[in-house]
């Protein structure tokens, strides 16, 4: 079964600050892997998403890798902001989808 | 596209009681899965279906939850009866492909008490 580690498990950082976000998965026969945010009291909001044939994707601010053979993957998150606090998840995609207990991020103006 | 839809957005019941979840997936979208998310054990999948038939329910904790897709574009997930530690909040999500290219899309989720 497939078990996915999120480390750490709470950041907090001050604003500007460029900061990494690791995941860490035991099968690596993974179809994709995804990073996820979720807002106190809301839903999932995906942010990027890595295809087993990629080593990264980047969208704006945010910038993630896979590294399949090892079984990890980094979100980093340049000149942070505020509003980029929030619970960082990752999930990863077998036959279906395992989730990462994820990192709660406070940045501090 | 209105996205994946859920509901009711809170459902408050008593212990023993009848509880319905709803979910509407994208049109278009082949897989259906169901989460639980609860501080404990963060978001557990429960079941998921592919064309409207159920794949896995090996997530499903006990003969108390079951869940249906009577078609593509709509799901149940029932809880009789229902107990305290049922509280969580309830997603559900859905994709083209299974965990291929496009990854998920979740719903805003259901948030269940029972008192």
């Amino acid at each position: 079964k497939q078990e996915v580690t999120q480390i750490p498990a709470a950041l907090s950082v001050p604003e500007g600050e460029n900061l990494v976000l690791n995941c860490s998965f035991t099968d690596s026969a993974i179809y994709n892997l995804q990073w996820f945010r979720q807002d106190p009291g809301k839903g999932l909001t995906s942010l990027l998403l890595i295809q087993s044939s990629q080593r990264e994707q980047t969208s704006g601010r945010l910038n993630a890798s896979l590294d399949k053979s090892s079984g990890r993957s980094t979100l980093y998150i340049a000149a942070s902001q505020p509003g980029d606090s929030a619970t960082y998840l990752c999930a990863v995609g077998n036959n279906d989808m395992r989730f990462g207990a994820g990192t709660r991020l406070t940045v501090k103006p | 596209d209105a996205g994946v839809i859920q509901s009711p957005r809170h459902e408050v019941t008593e212990m023993g009681q009848e509880v319905t979840l709803r979910c509407k997936p994208i049109s278009g979208h082949d897989y259906l899965f169901w989460y639980r998310q609860t501080m404990m054990r963060g978001l557990e999948l429960l079941i998921y279906f592919n064309n409207n038939v159920p794949i896995d329910d090996s997530g499903m904790p006990e003969d108390r939850f079951s869940a249906k897709m009577p078609n593509a574009s709509f799901s149940t997930l029932k809880i009789q009866p229902s107990e305290p530690r049922d509280s969580a909040v309830y997603f559900c999500a859905s994709s083209p492909l299974l965990g291929i290219e496009y990854g998920y899309t979740f719903g805003s989720g259901t948030r269940l008490t029972v008192v």
